[in-house]
């Protein structure tokens, strides 16, 4: 089946740091990718709609310059969150769109100190 | 928003008893999926129903989908211990069709 690995599943980092986290279509091409953001015991909030090739489509309430994002190719989309801080601590997940529909990566845990 | 509410936010059942979870959204949707997902870990996709459609099953799921009342049901069978995860309802629809839209989801705790 459809596989995407979101890495790293968890990171820890210094305020005013840069943290990169990784999300991969193992096994197939993703058309779109998106990246959310969820709080503790909260439902997911769509951040930003990436297509191959093209510049991210951001939600309204998002920092681009914050949250850059980069999809490079067919497999892979990359979510930089940038000069961190500790309201950015927070479970990021990516989703890949192909031609079984949407597949979620594993989640990241990001923790700003 | 197209955000859709679901109910209720937690639920504590004993094996072998069946769960019912419920989604309400706002707008007229393209279609609608549930996904489970395990604490601390992503989404695993469940089921999905189409506008057209007013009931689906897969295996111990069952899905109802109300276009008129804007709401959707899961019911969980014969509940195990594995099935306690949160549940989340996920819409989408217009020409924006591609954006998923996410309830609040539902907490549910099977106990052995």
């Amino acid at each position: 089946g459809a596989v995407v690995s979101q890495h790293p599943s968890w990171v820890i980092c210094k305020s005013g740091t840069s943290v990169k986290i990784e999300c991969r279509s193992l096994d197939f091409q993703a058309t779109t990718m998106f990246w959310y953001r969820q709080f503790p015991k909260q439902s997911l909030m769509l951040m930003a709609t990436s297509n191959e090739g093209s510049k991210a489509t951001y939600e309204q309430g998002v920092e681009k310059d914050k949250f850059l994002i980069n999809h490079a190719s067919l497999t892979l989309s990359t979510l930089t969150v940038t000069s961190a801080h500790p309201e950015d601590s927070s479970f990021y997940i990516c989703s890949a769109r192909g031609g079984r529909g949407y597949t979620f990566g594993s989640g990241t845990r990001l923790t700003v100190v | 928003s197209q955000q859709g509410e679901e109910d209720p936010q937690a639920l504590s059942i004993q094996e072998g008893e069946n769960a019912t979870m419920n989604c309400s959204y706002k707008t007229s949707i393209n279609n609608l999926q549930w996904y489970r997902q395990n604490s601390g870990r992503g989404l695993v996709h469940l089921i999905l129903i189409r506008s057209n459609e007013r009931e689906k099953h897969s295996g111990r799921l069952r899905v109802t989908l109300d276009t008129s009342k804007k709401s959707s049901s899961l019911l969980i069978t014969a509940s195990r211990a594995a099935d306690t995860a949160s549940y989340f309802c996920a819409t989408s629809w217009g020409s924006n069709d591609y954006k998923l839209s996410f309830g609040a989801g539902t907490t549910v705790t099977v106990r052995a």
